[in-house]
């Protein structure tokens, strides 16, 4: 089992230009999740996918939106990056949203906006 | 909102106890986390407690809860070069997200 990947691994953008970060998981786990990794800020939640067909903001979504694709596939997509947008970025997958809530995470996209 | 607070940095002696501490503030917090991060890599879950214990033991890490003060702890023994890392504490409780602390750096100088 891979777990849960990204790709892709490191990306540059000019302003304004878009760009679709994928996720995969083959755990068979209903939620999905990004996050956005900042220094001193920890992770914050970008946005969610409860379950296959739904998804809901999180803490900062502002300038992004998602795809729920199927149960493995969780898509973030940057419409018009702004360097505020610079951070790594990371899929999580877990089981259930609803209970103890172990998630798994990829290994992160690097992203920089000049 | 809920906040999850822990210091930055930490160093210490190879050999040495580490422990990393977190304060949190929702009193309803129903599971509290233990992830850490190496460099280029994901988090991965080190341990877990729920809110109604107050101490779990894993071979090397001890995580203690004062639920009262609203303050957990992970307690590394015989810390070894590979636990230097990033540790992040987290919280969460039923049909709610997860949050997270900014993590803490531990540097185990040989």
């Amino acid at each position: 089992n891979a777990g849960v990947t990204q790709t892709p691994k490191f990306q540059v953008l000019k302003t304004g230009q878009s760009m679709t970060l994928q996720c995969a998981q083959d755990m068979n786990h209903n939620s999905m999740y990004w996050y956005r990794q900042d220094p001193g800020m920890g992770l914050r939640l970008i946005y969610y996918s409860a379950s296959e067909g739904t998804t809901d903001k999180g803490e900062v979504p502002n300038g992004y939106n998602v795809s729920r694709l199927n149960k493995r596939e969780f898509s973030l997509r940057l419409e018009s990056a702004a360097p505020s947008q610079t951070s790594v970025y990371f899929c999580a997958s877990s089981g259930d949203h609803s209970s103890y809530n172990e998630q798994f995470f990829g290994p992160g996209t690097r992203l920089t906006v000049l | 909102g809920e906040d999850v607070e822990q210091s930055l940095f930490l160093s210490v002696r190879e050999g040495d106890s580490s422990v990393i501490n977190c304060t949190y503030t929702d009193s309803s917090s129903t599971y509290l986390y233990w992830y850490k991060q190496e460099p280029g890599a994901g988090l991965q879950l080190l341990t877990y407690i729920f809110s109604n214990m107050d101490m779990k033991q894993d071979q090397r890490l001890t995580v203690l809860l004062n639920k009262k003060d609203k303050h957990l702890s992970l307690r590394i023994a015989d810390t070894q070069t590979g636990d230097s890392a990033i540790y992040f504490c987290a919280e969460s409780k039923e049909d709610d997200d997860m949050r997270f602390g900014a993590g803490t750096r531990l540097t185990v100088k040989p």
